[in-house]
């Protein structure tokens, strides 16, 4: 079983959606998590971290549950720029570990 | 003011031949990370220093040794190509110290070996 798994998409979702990506991972002793977003030929850059409590970002909102070991990220009113791929990665002793990505499609 | 940089950004090689990336960073952050994306877009750590001392150091084959000469810099030997080395390296920076780990990436290098 893969350290962090994501559905791979691609999701082609119409402007103005909102859309939901999930991931898991299998070390409960995982210690942070983020979603990181990678444009195509270009480097992972930091969307946000994630908190138990959950976390919003403007039209990004983040969760995690740890009893789960699952982590989500939701984007509404989506945007043609948010078309991308977003990584879900996990933070042990200082390694991150990324998932393979979910690829998104903004359609106009 | 980039705050991690890699040079050069795209290397073409041939096998067999020894080559290095280098990286920089002015985040003033105390650790640094290789990572290597393959064709299949996934993204594997590699190696990882913090204050100029080796911490993670995954499979890799020895043909890659890493060198960082102070905690700004990580630069990637590679020796001996192969074919299997072509892929794009990132480099990375972090400050441990913050508990949440949160790496910034520099640009990429593209090593395509023919």
């Amino acid at each position: 079983r893969k350290e962090v798994e994501q559905d791979p998409g691609p999701f082609n979702v119409p402007e103005g959606a909102t859309v939901a990506f999930n991931c898991t991972y299998s070390n409960s002793a995982s210690q942070s998590f983020f979603w990181y977003r990678q444009d195509c030929r270009k480097e992972p850059k930091l969307l946000m971290s994630v908190y138990s409590s959950g976390n919003e970002d403007g039209r990004f909102t983040a969760q995690l549950n740890r009893a789960s070991q699952y982590i989500s990220l939701l984007i509404r009113d989506s945007k043609l720029s948010d078309s991308a791929t977003y990584l879900c990665v996990v933070n042990r002793n200082e390694k991150l570990t990324f998932g393979t990505g979910t690829r998104l499609t903004i359609i106009p | 003011d980039t705050a991690v940089s890699q040079t050069p950004k795209y290397l073409v090689t041939q096998m067999g031949n020894d080559k290095s990336i280098k990286c920089e960073q002015n985040l003033g952050h105390d650790t640094m990370y290789w990572y290597k994306q393959d064709s299949k877009k996934f993204l594997k750590i590699m190696f990882s220093y913090n204050n100029k001392e080796l911490i993670i150091n995954e499979t890799v084959p020895n043909r890659f040794s890493p060198k960082s000469p102070d905690k700004a810099h990580l630069n990637l030997h590679i020796n001996s190509l192969e074919l299997g080395d072509s892929a794009v390296y990132f480099c990375a920076s972090s400050q441990t110290t913050t508990g949440y780990n949160e790496q910034f990436f520099g640009p990429g290098t593209r090593l395509t070996v023919l």
